[in-house]
């Protein structure tokens, strides 16, 4: 079963608008979680950590929420650009072992001019 | 100046055949891994090298078998291809492990007949 639920649907929208994107997890207590974008052809790119005593993190437009209590993170892209379309995958370390991540089936995100 | 490079991209073979994978990061990390992306997206780590030894070995068929020659260099031998090995498979490395940023390479992606 998944363990790590992103929506696997692409969410479409229009340039300028803010992107959400989440990632859900259930079962487990990571110290952290992990975005990385995806575009076709290439391999993932990381973007931000966010730790578990971190409610939220920013890059530049990109925000990282990290909701322990809802097991929930979710992802913020503002004033969206059509450059900004593409796979975004979340990844966390399930076993707190150290060792291994485990990573959602991404969600696409499309920008339309 | 590539991170990590992986050869080749593109692996076209027949059933049965035995093939390798290479990988090169010149990031001076110390962990290496490997993950398979199948036709869903979904990508999961196969094996997770740290100064050339064995730290993880998910639940990967013994057809499959990195070999690390030294830090830099994380192979992947696979024997005996079979047609459920299709999909794209990358190298990544990271500093000190997955609390730390993975580095992925380009991605090769195998098709067996």
């Amino acid at each position: 079963s998944q363990k790590i639920e992103q929506n696997s649907e692409a969410l479409n929208i229009q340039e300028g608008k803010t992107a959400t994107l989440t990632c859900n997890y259930t079962n487990y207590s990571p110290a952290y979680l992990q975005w990385y974008r995806q575009d076709p052809g290439r391999g993932p790119v990381f973007l931000l950590l966010i730790r578990e005593n971190e409610k939220e993190k920013r890059k530049e437009r990109l925000k990282v929420t990290f909701d322990t209590t809802l097991k929930q993170s979710l992802f913020h892209i503002t004033a969206s650009q059509p450059a900004d379309s593409a796979t975004y995958l979340c990844a966390l370390d399930i076993n707190n072992a150290g060792n291994m991540l485990t990573f959602g089936g991404g969600t696409r995100l499309m920008v339309k001019p | 100046d590539t991170a990590v490079s992986q050869t080749p991209k593109y692996l076209v073979t027949q059933m049965g055949n035995d093939k390798s994978i290479k990988c090169e990061q010149n990031l001076g990390h110390d962990t290496m891994y490997w993950y398979k992306q199948d036709s869903k997206k979904f990508l999961k780590i196969m094996f997770s090298y740290n100064n050339k030894e064995l730290i993880i070995n998910e639940t990967v068929p013994n057809r499959f078998s990195p070999k690390s020659p030294d830090k830099a260099h994380l192979n992947l031998h696979i024997n005996s291809l079979e047609l459920g090995d299709s999909a794209v498979y990358f190298c990544a490395s990271s500093r000190k492990g997955i609390t730390d940023t993975q580095y992925f390479g380009p991605g090769t992606r195998l098709t067996v007949l």
